[in-house]
């Protein structure tokens, strides 16, 4: 069962322009919703992060829009660069006993120089 | 400050191997993960450690075990190594029950 859905599986997006990638969660339970940045041969990196409570939070050039009744999630990438270009996952986590966090398949993203 | 670090980088096993992973968490952490994240996939969560207790535990059977040392610590085992063992395994480490867990570069094991 796949409790963190994402999509697109890949982008392309051209310099200058906003990426967006979107997830859905199935468990009421989560209530930290993180979204993670990883290059080729590194570990993943937290980019950005929300909870449930708020349903938008910037950091620099990132986005994070959140429904809460609708269950989904999404990451905008403001005035995209080619240094963005790395694997994006959406996850999310409980609390307490229960924090494992559970990552989507990833969105592999490429911005066009 | 040294991030978390792993070693090895890179392993080569056979079917039906033992390997020990390593990991060595943030300074000041002591909460230890695992995930093992397959080619083209998110990590899927392994196991955690804290105070060298197995605290919780994700879907993977009991040929995956791990030990937390005093130290904080901690080793990754896989007994009788499946080809479908083959992934990049993450270590990551907090402190205490919250706060952000912070990701080693993970060892690449390859079972051939």
């Amino acid at each position: 069962q796949q409790q963190v859905k994402q999509s697109p599986q890949s982008l392309i997006v051209q310099k200058g322009g906003i990426p967006i990638i979107n997830c859905a969660y199935e468990n009421t339970a989560f209530d930290y919703f993180p979204w993670y940045q990883q290059f080729p041969g590194k570990g993943p990196a937290l980019l950005i992060a929300i909870r449930p409570d708020v349903s938008e939070k910037k950091e620099g050039r990132f986005t994070i829009s959140f429904n809460k009744s609708a269950k989904q999630f999404s990451l905008h990438i403001m005035d995209s660069q080619p240094g963005d270009s790395a694997t994006y996952f959406c996850a999310a986590s409980g609390r307490g006993r229960d924090d494992k966090i559970i990552f989507g398949k990833g969105t592999r993203l490429h911005i066009l120089p | 400050d040294a991030g978390v670090t792993q070693s090895p980088t890179h392993l080569i096993k056979t079917r039906g191997q033992q390997v020990t992973l390593r990991c060595s968490p943030k300074s000041g952490h002591d909460t230890v993960s695992w995930y093992q994240q397959a080619l083209g996939q998110g990590p899927q969560f392994i196991f955690q450690y804290y105070e060298e207790e197995e605290r919780q535990r994700g879907n993977f059977p009991d040929r995956f075990s791990g030990h937390q040392f005093p130290n904080y610590s901690s080793e990754l085992n896989v007994n009788a190594l499946l080809l479908g063992d083959s992934a990049l395994y993450l270590c990551a480490s907090r402190i205490g029950w919250q706060g952000e867990q912070y990701f080693g570069p993970g060892t690449r094991l390859t079972v051939t």
